[in-house]
Protein backbone atom coordinates (compact mmCIF):
# COMPACT_ATOMS: atom_id res chain seq x y z
CA UNK A 1 0.00 0.00 0.00
CA UNK A 2 1.04 3.42 -0.02
CA UNK A 3 2.53 4.47 3.18
CA UNK A 4 3.84 7.87 4.62
CA UNK A 5 6.57 7.51 6.94
CA UNK A 6 7.25 10.17 9.33
CA UNK A 7 10.83 11.21 11.51
CA UNK A 8 11.14 11.21 14.34
CA UNK A 9 8.37 9.69 16.04
CA UNK A 10 9.32 12.28 19.30
CA UNK A 11 11.21 15.26 19.64
CA UNK A 12 11.94 17.13 22.99
CA UNK A 13 13.26 20.76 22.25
CA UNK A 14 13.68 23.53 24.30
CA UNK A 15 11.54 26.93 23.77
CA UNK A 16 13.48 29.20 20.97
CA UNK A 17 15.01 26.17 19.36
CA UNK A 18 14.20 25.47 15.23
CA UNK A 19 12.30 22.20 14.84
CA UNK A 20 12.83 20.04 11.34
CA UNK A 21 10.56 17.05 10.40
CA UNK A 22 9.31 14.95 7.38
CA UNK A 23 7.50 12.69 5.28
CA UNK A 24 8.86 9.98 2.89
CA UNK A 25 7.50 7.31 0.69
CA UNK A 26 8.14 4.90 -2.28
CA UNK A 27 4.99 6.31 -3.68
CA UNK A 28 4.53 9.64 -5.75
CA UNK A 29 1.76 12.29 -4.48
CA UNK A 30 0.16 15.29 -6.22
CA UNK A 31 -0.54 16.56 -2.56
CA UNK A 32 1.06 16.79 0.56
CA UNK A 33 -1.19 18.12 3.89
CA UNK A 34 0.45 18.79 7.08
CA UNK A 35 -1.89 18.84 10.05
CA UNK A 36 -1.01 19.77 13.44
CA UNK A 37 -3.66 17.48 16.46
CA UNK A 38 -3.66 19.55 19.84
CA UNK A 39 -3.80 17.29 23.43
CA UNK A 40 -7.19 16.29 23.76
CA UNK A 41 -8.50 17.96 20.17
CA UNK A 42 -8.45 16.93 16.54
CA UNK A 43 -6.29 17.67 13.84
CA UNK A 44 -6.41 20.46 11.92
CA UNK A 45 -4.71 21.71 8.73
CA UNK A 46 -1.40 24.04 8.96
CA UNK A 47 -0.08 23.70 5.23
CA UNK A 48 -1.29 22.50 1.73
CA UNK A 49 1.40 21.79 -1.28
CA UNK A 50 0.20 21.25 -4.57
CA UNK A 51 3.27 21.38 -6.88
CA UNK A 52 6.69 19.59 -6.88
CA UNK A 53 9.41 22.03 -5.32
CA UNK A 54 6.90 24.31 -3.81
CA UNK A 55 7.89 26.04 -0.76
CA UNK A 56 5.19 27.46 1.37
CA UNK A 57 4.92 29.49 4.89
CA UNK A 58 2.38 29.91 7.78
CA UNK A 59 3.91 32.34 9.96
CA UNK A 60 6.84 30.45 11.71
CA UNK A 61 6.29 26.53 9.84
CA UNK A 62 7.69 26.54 6.31
CA UNK A 63 6.50 23.08 4.44
CA UNK A 64 8.52 22.22 1.41
CA UNK A 65 7.15 19.44 -1.48
CA UNK A 66 10.31 17.60 -2.53
CA UNK A 67 10.82 17.41 -6.06
CA UNK A 68 10.92 13.96 -6.32
CA UNK A 69 7.10 13.99 -5.07
CA UNK A 70 7.70 11.04 -2.61
CA UNK A 71 8.88 13.28 0.57
CA UNK A 72 7.67 16.56 1.95
CA UNK A 73 9.23 18.57 5.18
CA UNK A 74 8.21 20.79 7.74
CA UNK A 75 10.08 23.08 9.46
CA UNK A 76 9.11 25.53 12.42
CA UNK A 77 11.39 28.07 13.74
CA UNK A 78 11.59 29.69 17.18
CA UNK A 79 9.36 27.02 18.70
CA UNK A 80 6.92 28.26 21.66
CA UNK A 81 4.98 26.20 24.46
CA UNK A 82 1.62 26.28 22.40
CA UNK A 83 4.07 24.21 19.41
CA UNK A 84 3.31 21.05 21.91
CA UNK A 85 0.88 18.61 19.78
CA UNK A 86 1.71 15.65 17.16
CA UNK A 87 2.19 17.02 13.71
CA UNK A 88 0.85 14.38 11.05
CA UNK A 89 1.38 14.23 7.31
CA UNK A 90 -0.93 13.36 4.94
CA UNK A 91 -1.44 12.70 0.86
CA UNK A 92 -3.97 11.46 -1.38
CA UNK A 93 -3.44 8.31 -2.62
CA UNK A 94 -3.73 6.93 -6.24
CA UNK A 95 -2.01 10.71 -7.11
CA UNK A 96 -5.44 11.86 -6.04
CA UNK A 97 -7.98 10.15 -8.04
CA UNK A 98 -9.42 9.35 -4.51
CA UNK A 99 -11.49 11.17 -1.54
CA UNK A 100 -9.16 9.35 1.29
CA UNK A 101 -6.29 10.71 2.60
CA UNK A 102 -3.39 8.58 4.02
CA UNK A 103 -1.78 9.74 6.86
CA UNK A 104 1.66 8.91 8.35
CA UNK A 105 1.71 8.40 12.18
CA UNK A 106 2.98 11.33 13.40
CA UNK A 107 5.28 13.08 15.05
CA UNK A 108 5.12 14.13 18.92
CA UNK A 109 6.55 17.76 19.56
CA UNK A 110 7.64 18.28 23.01
CA UNK A 111 8.44 21.93 23.80
CA UNK A 112 10.49 22.68 27.34
CA UNK A 113 9.53 26.71 28.68
CA UNK B 1 -18.90 29.33 10.31
CA UNK B 2 -19.65 25.95 12.73
CA UNK B 3 -17.08 23.20 12.50
CA UNK B 4 -17.65 19.62 12.74
CA UNK B 5 -19.30 18.57 15.21
CA UNK B 6 -19.38 15.39 17.43
CA UNK B 7 -21.17 13.78 20.21
CA UNK B 8 -20.56 13.00 22.68
CA UNK B 9 -16.84 14.32 23.67
CA UNK B 10 -16.58 11.26 26.08
CA UNK B 11 -18.14 8.12 26.35
CA UNK B 12 -17.69 5.97 29.10
CA UNK B 13 -19.33 2.32 28.71
CA UNK B 14 -19.26 -1.28 29.80
CA UNK B 15 -18.13 -4.33 27.65
CA UNK B 16 -21.13 -5.53 25.66
CA UNK B 17 -23.24 -2.50 25.67
CA UNK B 18 -24.08 -0.62 22.68
CA UNK B 19 -22.06 2.61 22.31
CA UNK B 20 -23.49 5.34 19.29
CA UNK B 21 -21.32 7.80 18.19
CA UNK B 22 -22.91 11.11 16.33
CA UNK B 23 -21.33 13.72 14.01
CA UNK B 24 -22.51 16.61 12.16
CA UNK B 25 -20.12 17.78 8.80
CA UNK B 26 -19.60 21.05 7.98
CA UNK B 27 -22.58 22.53 5.81
CA UNK B 28 -22.08 22.16 1.87
CA UNK B 29 -19.70 19.49 2.04
CA UNK B 30 -20.28 15.82 0.44
CA UNK B 31 -17.57 13.60 2.08
CA UNK B 32 -17.61 12.01 5.39
CA UNK B 33 -15.12 10.22 6.85
CA UNK B 34 -14.89 7.86 10.40
CA UNK B 35 -11.64 7.37 11.68
CA UNK B 36 -10.14 5.82 15.03
CA UNK B 37 -7.41 6.69 16.18
CA UNK B 38 -4.80 4.67 18.89
CA UNK B 39 -1.16 4.81 20.18
CA UNK B 40 -0.45 1.99 18.12
CA UNK B 41 -2.36 2.15 15.22
CA UNK B 42 -2.22 5.57 14.40
CA UNK B 43 -5.10 7.49 12.74
CA UNK B 44 -7.23 4.76 10.81
CA UNK B 45 -9.79 5.03 8.15
CA UNK B 46 -12.92 3.24 8.94
CA UNK B 47 -15.48 4.02 6.07
CA UNK B 48 -15.90 7.29 3.98
CA UNK B 49 -19.32 8.62 2.30
CA UNK B 50 -19.86 10.31 -0.67
CA UNK B 51 -23.08 12.28 -1.17
CA UNK B 52 -24.53 9.98 1.82
CA UNK B 53 -23.52 6.99 0.28
CA UNK B 54 -20.82 4.62 1.74
CA UNK B 55 -17.86 4.32 -0.56
CA UNK B 56 -15.24 2.27 1.34
CA UNK B 57 -16.20 0.37 4.33
CA UNK B 58 -12.81 -1.80 4.13
CA UNK B 59 -11.63 -0.41 7.63
CA UNK B 60 -14.27 -1.12 9.26
CA UNK B 61 -12.72 -4.01 12.08
CA UNK B 62 -16.03 -6.14 12.20
CA UNK B 63 -19.76 -6.71 11.97
CA UNK B 64 -19.79 -4.95 15.47
CA UNK B 65 -19.33 -1.60 13.41
CA UNK B 66 -21.87 -0.42 11.39
CA UNK B 67 -22.02 3.13 10.11
CA UNK B 68 -24.85 5.28 8.47
CA UNK B 69 -25.15 8.49 7.33
CA UNK B 70 -29.49 9.05 6.36
CA UNK B 71 -29.03 12.74 5.32
CA UNK B 72 -26.23 15.60 4.30
CA UNK B 73 -25.79 16.88 7.57
CA UNK B 74 -25.86 13.62 9.58
CA UNK B 75 -23.60 10.66 10.60
CA UNK B 76 -23.90 7.90 12.89
CA UNK B 77 -21.16 5.15 13.79
CA UNK B 78 -22.30 2.47 15.77
CA UNK B 79 -20.25 -0.18 18.34
CA UNK B 80 -22.58 -3.33 19.09
CA UNK B 81 -22.04 -4.85 21.78
CA UNK B 82 -18.72 -3.01 22.43
CA UNK B 83 -15.42 -4.73 23.68
CA UNK B 84 -12.31 -3.53 25.53
CA UNK B 85 -9.83 -3.29 22.63
CA UNK B 86 -12.54 -0.71 20.91
CA UNK B 87 -11.60 2.04 22.89
CA UNK B 88 -9.60 4.60 21.20
CA UNK B 89 -10.73 8.63 20.17
CA UNK B 90 -12.89 8.18 17.40
CA UNK B 91 -12.83 11.37 14.70
CA UNK B 92 -15.67 12.56 12.05
CA UNK B 93 -14.36 14.53 9.35
CA UNK B 94 -15.63 16.63 6.42
CA UNK B 95 -14.64 17.63 2.74
CA UNK B 96 -15.90 19.03 -0.17
CA UNK B 97 -14.52 16.56 -3.26
CA UNK B 98 -14.71 17.45 -6.28
CA UNK B 99 -11.75 15.67 -7.68
CA UNK B 100 -8.31 16.29 -8.72
CA UNK B 101 -6.16 18.30 -6.13
CA UNK B 102 -6.95 19.50 -2.55
CA UNK B 103 -8.44 16.90 -0.70
CA UNK B 104 -8.69 18.68 2.65
CA UNK B 105 -10.51 16.96 5.17
CA UNK B 106 -11.38 19.04 8.54
CA UNK B 107 -11.79 16.89 11.56
CA UNK B 108 -14.29 17.20 14.27
CA UNK B 109 -13.16 17.58 17.91
CA UNK B 110 -13.25 13.39 18.53
CA UNK B 111 -14.80 11.04 20.87
CA UNK B 112 -12.72 9.66 23.34
CA UNK B 113 -14.42 6.08 23.37
CA UNK B 114 -13.50 3.82 27.30
CA UNK B 115 -15.07 0.26 27.41
CA UNK B 116 -14.55 -1.27 30.66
Amino acid sequence: GQQLNQSPQSMFIQEGEDVSMNCTSSSIFNTWLWYKQDPGEGPVLLIALYKAGELTSNGRLTAQFGITRKDSFLNISASIPSDVGIYFCAAPPDQGGSEKLVFGKGTKLTVNP
Amino acid sequence: DAGVIQSPRHEVTEMGQEVTLRCKPISGHNSLFWYRQTMMRGLELLIYFNNNVPIDDSGMPEDRFSAKMPNASFSTLKIQPSEPRDSAVYFCASSSYSGGLGNIQYFGAGTRLSVL
